[in-house]
């Protein structure tokens, strides 16, 4: 039972522009939300994250947005990078499994110069 | 400031056999949490350790079982292997925050491939 979705595989932007991955989650007891980024060969990265008290959060080029109605969060990178081309992971967690991160199957991002 | 650590990165394991893989977490964390990430999939956590006991875990079976040492280091222990245990494992350590909760980001380790043949 999948609860955190990410539902395009892979996803192409050219450099400078925005590039927009989506999450979604089935579980509405899911308070806290993150989003990882993935090199080949190495572990996932923190890269920005979301309580469920707020819609939006940015920082730097980074920023994402929470929809509870729609259980959907997105991360927007503007302006794209090629430094940024990985694999993103939107990931999840309830107050009471503070420590159990649910993952979705990640979207693998290339910018291209 | 050395992050998290894992040893060792690769590993190849004939089905039946047992296997351990280590962690070392980032200085200044005290929780460890151990997850495995199959092929084409998002991680999935396996269990946590905080002050030398599991705390949490997810829907594995026994043959996964772990330890945490006092200076905080972990080991993740898998029995009896499958060939459905190859995949990467990761894991991530973070600090206990209030009311039991944890940091707001865990670190991760780049992982061990673990093949079963």
């Amino acid at each position: 039972d999948q609860q955190v979705k990410q539902n395009s595989p892979s996803l192409s932007v050219q450099e400078g522009r925005i590039s927009i991955l989506n999450c979604d989650y089935t579980n509405s007891m899911f308070d806290y939300f993150l989003w990882y980024k993935k090199y080949p060969a190495e572990g996932p990265t923190f890269l920005i994250s979301i309580s469920s008290i707020k819609d939006k959060n940015e920082d730097g080029r980074f920023t994402v947005f929470l929809n509870k109605s729609a259980k959907h969060l997105s991360l927007h990178i503007v302006p794209s990078q090629p430094g940024d081309s990985a694999v993103y992971f939107c990931a999840a967690r309830t107050r009471t499994g503070a420590n159990n991160l649910f993952f979705g199957t990640g979207t693998r991002l290339t910018v291209i110069p | 400031d050395a992050g998290v650590t894992q040893s060792p990165t690769h590993l190849i394991k004939t089905r039946g056999q047992q296997v351990t893989l280590r962690c070392s977490p980032k200085s200044g964390h005290d929780t460890v949490s151990w997850y495995q990430q199959a092929l084409g999939q998002g991680p999935q956590f396996i269990f946590q350790y905080y002050e030398e006991e599991e705390r949490q875990r997810g829907n594995f079976p026994d043959r996964f079982s772990g330890h945490q040492f006092p200076n905080y280091s972990s080991e993740l222990n898998v029995n009896a292997l499958l060939l459905g245990d190859s995949a990467l494992y990761l894991c991530a350590s973070s600090l206990v925050g209030q009311e039991g909760g944890w940091s707001t980001e865990a670190f991760f380790g780049q992982g061990t491939r673990l093949t079963v043949v």
